[in-house]
């Protein structure tokens, strides 16, 4: 797989279920971002962690990052149906002087419904 | 909240036209990017920009894409020759610091190229 693979693809829940979508990556990270999509718009930043952090909460979400497994988790607990949109993981891949460049997985869809 | 703005949102030109893609990053910041999102595929990185000069580029970025800060407050990408391969949602993004720093997004705009 590519750096920054999500699983799954899709995912479909009701209103105040949690949502967990998964991403993998291959090389070693200075930190994982999530951000949210929605349908054709613009990319929101949600979460930065660093890859010296293992877990991090911002409101509703919860970022979880293992290093040794290359692996990261966004919960979204008590969803709504607002939260309907993709979600993207990037990594950091640092360029050369120091600035970065960040690779995307293919997103998770979630689709909330009422 | 400092947000990043672009301008067209969307652009409609015809193969082989130049188009110039606009961006205001965020004020304080230093690094900006362009991305790519061709539908329903993965956002891709393009270019990143620090002190006047390009920093990297991807395989993507030939020599018919060129990025300018022709003033202190505006970013552009410019597709000198358009291929209908180029038709994709544009993403400028800007961040404080070139290193594990959270990078803002803009909310793009749409190029199709007839």
């Amino acid at each position: 797989s590519q750096q920054g693979e999500e699983d799954p693809q899709a995912l479909s829940i009701q209103e105040g279920e949690n949502a967990t979508m998964n991403c993998s990556y291959k090389t070693s990270i200075n930190n994982l971002q999530w951000y949210r999509q929605n349908s054709g718009r613009g990319l929101v930043h949600l979460i930065l962690i660093r890859s010296n952090e293992r877990e991090k909460h911002s409101g509703r979400l919860r970022v979880t990052l293992d290093t040794s497994k290359k692996s990261s988790s966004l919960l979204i607990t008590a969803s709504r149906a607002a939260d309907t949109a993709s979600y993207f993981c990037a990594t950091d891949a640092r360029i050369s002087g120091g600035y970065n460049k960040l690779i995307f997985g293919a997103g998770t869809r979630l689709a909330v419904h009422p | 909240e400092p947000e990043v703005t672009q301008t067209p949102s969307h652009q409609v030109t015809q193969m082989g036209q130049e188009v110039i893609l606009r961006c205001v990053p965020i004020s304080n910041h230093l690094y900006f990017y362009w991305y790519r999102q061709i539908l329903g595929q993965k956002v891709e990185f393009l270019v990143s920009f620090y002190n006047n000069e390009i920093s990297e580029k991807s395989e993507i970025f030939d020599d018919q894409f060129s990025v300018e800060r022709p003033d202190g407050s505006n970013f552009t990408l410019k597709i000198r020759s358009t291929k209908l391969e180029d038709s994709a949602m544009y993403f400028c993004a800007s961040s404080a610091e070139g290193g594990a720093e959270t990078q803002y997004f803009g909310p793009g705009t749409r190029l199709l190229v007839l």
